[in-house]
């Protein structure tokens, strides 16, 4: 048990809908990730937030936003969903804003299912 | 895509023996990198790391081999046994701020 918690599990919807992660880092994390694992992307890093700013992007869409609240834990918001976003969604926690350069802890995912 | 890759994406091991897992990089600026393990329906699990400055380190079981020249990052797990069946990932910083993963390796380790 890495101590990253991410809700739900499983998340099953329709084409055009909009739907909303959760990820509790570690305690004491204060860096949280999200990333999108797919059959044929691999890991793909979206966005990081360290302390409740924004940290750094990656290959995130504009349909995704992502934010994180004082208590640390964070959002993940996709809308407009199409079947291209099937996959699952990691969330990752480090102590750092430097996350590259520190192991980083992820949770269990959610898998997300458009139909 | 990703600099990060792994030479092949399925190992076949018998149990006992010792597995060596690939991966090249070709961001000559990367200075960190980390080996992760992924089971099936769980989260990828690190494993260890190594910093550029470094040409080896080893961990129980596990040795990661760092060679700057040819851009080429190895996993040695001694004594592979059933439940080190997973999916590996290598990953690399070449920025600040994320890590770029590969492809992955499955292993299965055969009884």
């Amino acid at each position: 048990d890495s101590g990253v918690t991410q809700t739900p599990k499983h998340l099953i919807t329709a084409t055009g809908q909009r739907v909303t992660l959760r990820c509790s880092p570690r305690s004491g994390d204060l860096s949280v990730y999200w990333y999108q694992q797919s059959l044929d992307q691999g890991l793909q890093f979206l966005i990081q937030y360290y302390n409740g700013e924004e940290r750094a992007k990656g290959n995130i869409l504009e349909r995704f936003s992502a934010q994180q609240f004082p208590d640390l834990h964070s959002e993940l918001n996709l809308s407009s969903l199409e079947l291209g976003d099937s996959a699952l969604y990691f969330c990752a926690s480090s102590p750092s804003a430097s996350g590259g350069n520190y192991e980083q802890y992820f949770g269990p995912g959610t898998r997300l299912t458009v139909t | 895509g990703e600099s990060v890759g792994l030479h092949l994406p399925t190992l076949s091991v018998q149990e006992g023996d010792n597995s060596i897992i690939n991966c090249a990089y070709s961001n000559s600026a990367s200075d960190y990198f980390i080996w992760y393990k992924q089971e099936s329906g769980k989260g990828p699990q690190f494993i260890i790391d190594i910093r550029s400055n470094m040409d080896k380190r080893q961990g129980q079981r596990v040795t990661v081999l760092l060679n700057k020249t040819v851009k080429h990052l190895s996993l040695q797990i001694a004594a592979t046994q059933p439940g080190d069946s997973a999916v590996y990932f290598c990953a690399e910083n070449s920025n600040d701020y994320k890590l770029s993963f590969g492809a992955g390796t499955t292993v299965t380790v055969r009884a």
